[in-house]
This record gives structure tokens, sequence and C-alpha cells, in this order.
């Protein structure tokens, strides 16, 4: 079975300032990989979606992830919090048997 | 991306009344859908996996007749928490995987249950 993990259940980060939240991943076999963000009392919404290609991958709300297969990672940055960032954040993986793992999330909180 | 639309978002019931939330692809038609439990501040714990026609598949430590799922059609499944407790009161999210791309999930809004 897979394991995600996510680095840092909480992240602060100032209005402005870049968000990078951290994930990584057990598979020897390159995985699908995703971000979704959950605000209050809400379901999960897709961020970003890793296949294949470019590693280097662009989603909604100016917020973009790498994966990087050396370092079995798939971290989310954003150049430039807003407050309307802060939320909850899953990264997941699945398998090629179409099973899905989530990470343990991260409270992104931003600071005015 | 495709749609998955939940109802009811909010329910309040009293101790030992039974409670149907229902879970539905709008756009596309899943032959497979999850129930997920998310307790607060914590990640989604895989309650079941709903398979049209057939019988539900739960998880460890999920009580079946509690918990009653039904798949009757290819967008819709229903969670049914029966002889509801306080200790039932939680956030349940359901998903469905979109046939027509990779697999990825997409989610309900979610269902807040609070249990008198």
């Amino acid at each position: 079975a897979q394991s995600v993990t996510q680095l840092g259940s909480h992240v602060s980060v100032s209005e402005g300032a870049l968000v990078l939240l951290r994930c990584n991943y057990s598979s020897s076999v390159p995985p699908y990989l995703f971000w979704y963000v959950q605000y209050p009392n809400q379901g999960l919404q897709l961020l970003l979606k890793y296949t294949t290609g470019a590693t280097l991958v662009k989603g909604i709300n100016g917020f973009e992830a790498e994966f990087k297969k050396s370092e079995t990672s798939f971290h989310l940055t954003k150049p430039s919090a807003h407050m309307s960032d802060a939320a909850e954040y899953f990264c997941a993986v699945s398998d090629r048997d179409n099973q899905f793992y989530f990470g343990t999330g991260t409270s992104l909180t931003v600071i005015p | 991306g495709a749609v998955v639309s939940q109802h009811p978002s909010w329910v309040i019931c009293k101790s030992g009344t039974s409670v149907k939330i229902e879970c539905r692809s709008l756009d596309f038609q899943a032959t497979t859908m999850f129930w997920y439990r998310q307790f607060p501040k914590q990640s989604l714990m895989l309650m079941a996996t709903s398979n049209e026609g057939s019988k539900a598949t739960y998880e460890q430590g999920v009580e079946k007749d509690k918990f009653l799922i039904n798949h009757a059609s290819l967008t819709l499944s229903t969670l049914t928490v029966t002889s509801a407790h306080p200790e039932d009161s939680s956030f349940y999210i359901c998903s469905a995987r979109d046939p027509r791309g990779i697999g990825e999930l997409f989610f309900g809004e979610g269902s807040r249950l609070t249990v008198l």
C-alpha cells in the first residue's frame, strides 16, 4: 500500500508570501498525484494533478506543483498567498490499481 | 471537472432516528462511489466503497448495519445512518471517480450530521 506524508499539519504565511506545502509519497512506481483543497464545511476540490509528461503542473488559483521522482515528492507552491487561500490542503496518490491514498492534510493560515 | 452533488448539506436529528444522505454524479455515470467520514481537523477516513448493482464494500471497523449504503443507479448512491447516536455526528463526504479521465476523484459538498 502507498503512504502519503504531508510535513507540517499547520503552515502559516503572511499575505503576499510564498506558500510551500510539502508532500512525499512512498511508491517506487510513478503514480498519479493530486492536490485537493477543502474549505470549512465543504467537500474537496481538485487543485491540480500530475499524470505523465511535464513534471511542473499548474492548477487553479495560481497554485502549481512539481513532481520530483528522485525525491518522491510533489510539493505545492504559490508565489504570493492571498487571504482566500486559507484552507485545508490534502495531497493524494492514486496507484495503477486506482486506489486512492490521502495525506493527513495541512491547514494553511494566511496572516494579513 | 466532473460534478458530484451531495444532499443534504446539514442535518440535525434526534437520537434513535435514521438519516439518509444522497450522493449524485450529475454529468457522468459512476459505477463506484466512495463514502468518507471526516472528524474535526483530521483527514478523510474511507468508510465504504459503493458499487452499482451490488453490495458495498466496507472498511474494517465500519458497522455495516449502522451505515447502510445503496447504489441503485449509475448516478446515485445513498448512505443511511440508522438509529443515529451522538457519536455518529460527523462530516460525511462522498466521491466518485470520473471514468472519462484518469480516474481522479470528484467530491460532493459534504453533509454535516448532528445527532442530538
